[in-house]
């Protein structure tokens, strides 16, 4: 089952935009984290915040999270046409296993060069 | 590192015939993760293993489905009698320890699976 939901399904740009992308999930979770997948290649691992935190930062990225509304957005400043992938949303339950990552269907960014 | 390496990248195979998947983990990974990817389903998890006992295989679909973690640097993803709805990107992740949740995957490219 999905826990994570990403909005938009997709999301179109012209580089040097900012694309913003959003994750809402169901349960209370332990974190969340954001990855990143190209066509054809496997996920990487972007950034996780823990659920005591509000916002962190890696680089271009700004990830930020509300607990109260259980959602999550992801922020890529200054687009680049490699930032064009898809975008994937993942949570770590409280309760459950510490083990398990429960991803979302993601967001397909398109930066337009 | 080489990453988490699978194998085949891509496998094509008729209907009715055994598919074995494999998968190296990086090294001083605790935990090994089977995920399947299909564009109607997305990311589905199949199996997870911890120190290469199987923690929770309640994704597997059904018994046609098995995987196993002999040592800590190999798993297999048997797929026997295989089915053309089992056509999919399968994923290899692994990730560190204690507190696995709290790092995150690696995974592999995959493996394009194509039943006909």
């Amino acid at each position: 089952s999905q826990q994570g939901e990403e909005d938009p399904q997709a999301l179109s740009i012209q580089e040097g935009e900012n694309a913003t992308m959003n994750c809402s999930y169901k349960t209370s979770i332990n974190n969340l984290q954001w990855y990143r997948q190209n066509s054809g290649r496997g996920l990487v691992h972007l950034i996780l915040i823990r659920s005591n935190e509000r916002e962190k930062h890696s680089g271009r990225l700004r990830v930020t999270l509300d607990t109260s509304k259980k959602s999550s957005s992801l922020l890529i400043t200054a687009s680049r046409a490699a930032d064009t992938a898809s975008y994937f949303c993942a949570t770590v339950e409280v309760g459950g296993s510490n083990y398990k990552l429960t991803f979302g269907k993601g967001t397909l960014l398109t930066v337009n060069p | 590192d080489a990453g988490v390496i699978q194998s085949p990248r891509h496998e094509v195979t008729e209907m009715g015939q055994e598919v074995t998947l494999r998968c190296k983990p990086i090294s001083g990974h605790n935990s090994l993760f089977w995920y399947r990817q299909t564009m109607m389903r997305g990311l589905e998890l199949l199996i997870y293993f911890n120190n290469n006992v199987p923690i929770d295989d309640s994704g597997m679909p059904e018994d046609r489905f098995s995987a196993k973690m002999p040592n800590a640097s190999f798993s297999t993803l048997k797929i026997q009698p295989s089915e053309p709805r089992d056509s999919a990107v399968y994923f290899c992740a692994s990730s560190r320890g204690p507190g696995q949740g709290s790092w995150g995957y690696t995974f592999g490219s995959g493996t394009r699976l194509t039943v006909v």
